[in-house]
C-alpha cells in the first residue's frame, strides 16, 4: 500500500479565491491522479500528474481552472482557481502501486461559500 | 455515457449474513476492476481486485467474481460484519492508460 497525506484536510473558501491542496507520498512514485467526488456523487478523474510532464486532463476539466503541479515523485499540487459553490467537493489524490492499483489520500473537503 | 454502473444505492443485511454488491460496466477494453470501501470523512480504502483473465478472486471475508461475457462483477462479503458499513465503489481501468472509472458506490448497512 502507501501512506499518503492530503493538506489541507477542510477548508471553507469564498468565492472566487483559489486554494492549493497538497498531496505528500512516503515514497517515489511515477503516476498521481487527482480526483473530485461531488456530494452524493462518485468519484470523477480530474488528471494524471506524472514528474517531469504536464498533467494530462480529463473531458471537462483544464488547467486555468485547476493547475497541477508535480516538482518531484512525492510530491503533488492541486490548485482550485476562481472558485464558485459548485467547486464544492472532496478532492482526493491517489497514488498506483502494486500493478494497477491505486491508493488514495485521506481528501480535502472544500466547502465554498 | 456511465461506463461503470452500480444500480443499487443501498443494500441491508444481517450480520452473518452474506452481503452481494454488484456493478456491470460497458466498455470492453477495462482489463482490471476494483472494489473500494469507504467511511465519511475518509479516503476510498482498496480492498480487492481482479485482473479480466480470472474469474474469480478471494481475500479472507471478501470474493470478487467477474463474468466478462455478462460485463458483469460482484463483490461477495461472507460473513457481513457491523463494521463492514460503508460505501462501496467499484472500479475499472485499462492498463493501456491507468485510469480508473468509478461507479456510484453502494451504501451497505449490516445490521447486529
Amino acid at each position: 500500500s502507501a501512506v499518503i497525506s492530503q493538506k489541507p484536510s477542510r477548508d471553507i473558501c469564498q468565492r472566487g479565491t483559489s486554494l492549493t491542496i497538497q498531496c505528500q507520498v512516503d515514497s517515489q512514485v511515477t503516476m498521481m491522479f487527482w480526483y473530485r467526488q461531488q456530494p452524493g456523487q462518485s468519484l470523477t478523474l480530474i488528471a494524471t500528474a506524472n514528474q517531469g510532464s504536464e498533467a494530462t486532463y480529463e473531458s471537462g476539466f483544464v488547467i486555468d481552472k485547476f493547475p497541477i503541479s508535480r516538482p518531484n515523485l512525492t510530491f503533488s499540487t492541486l490548485t482550485v482557481s476562481n472558485m464558485s459553490p459548485e467547486d464544492s467537493s472532496i478532492y482526493l489524490c491517489s497514488v498506483e502501486r502494486s500493478g494497477e492499483t491505486q491508493y488514495f489520500g485521506p481528501g480535502t473537503r472544500l466547502l465554498v461559500l | 455515457d456511465q461506463q461503470v454502473k452500480q444500480n443499487s444505492p443501498s443494500l441491508s443485511v444481517q450480520e452473518g449474513r452474506i452481503s452481494i454488491l454488484n456493478c456491470d460496466y460497458t466498455n470492453s477494453m477495462f482489463d482490471y476492476f476494483l472494489w473500494y470501501k469507504k467511511y465519511p470523512a475518509e479516503g476510498p480504502t482498496f480492498l480487492i481486485s481482479i485482473s479480466s483473465i480470472k474469474d474469480k478472486n478471494e481475500d479472507g471475508r471478501f470474493t470478487v467474481f467477474l463474468n466478462k461475457s455478462a460485463k458483469h462483477l460482484s463483490l461477495h462479503i461472507v460473513p457481513s460484519q457491523p463494521g463492514d458499513s460503508a460505501v462501496y465503489f467499484c472500479a475499472a481501468g485499462s492498463s493501456n492508460t491507468g485510469k480508473l472509472i468509478f461507479g456510484q458506490g453502494t451504501t451497505l448497512q449490516v445490521k447486529p
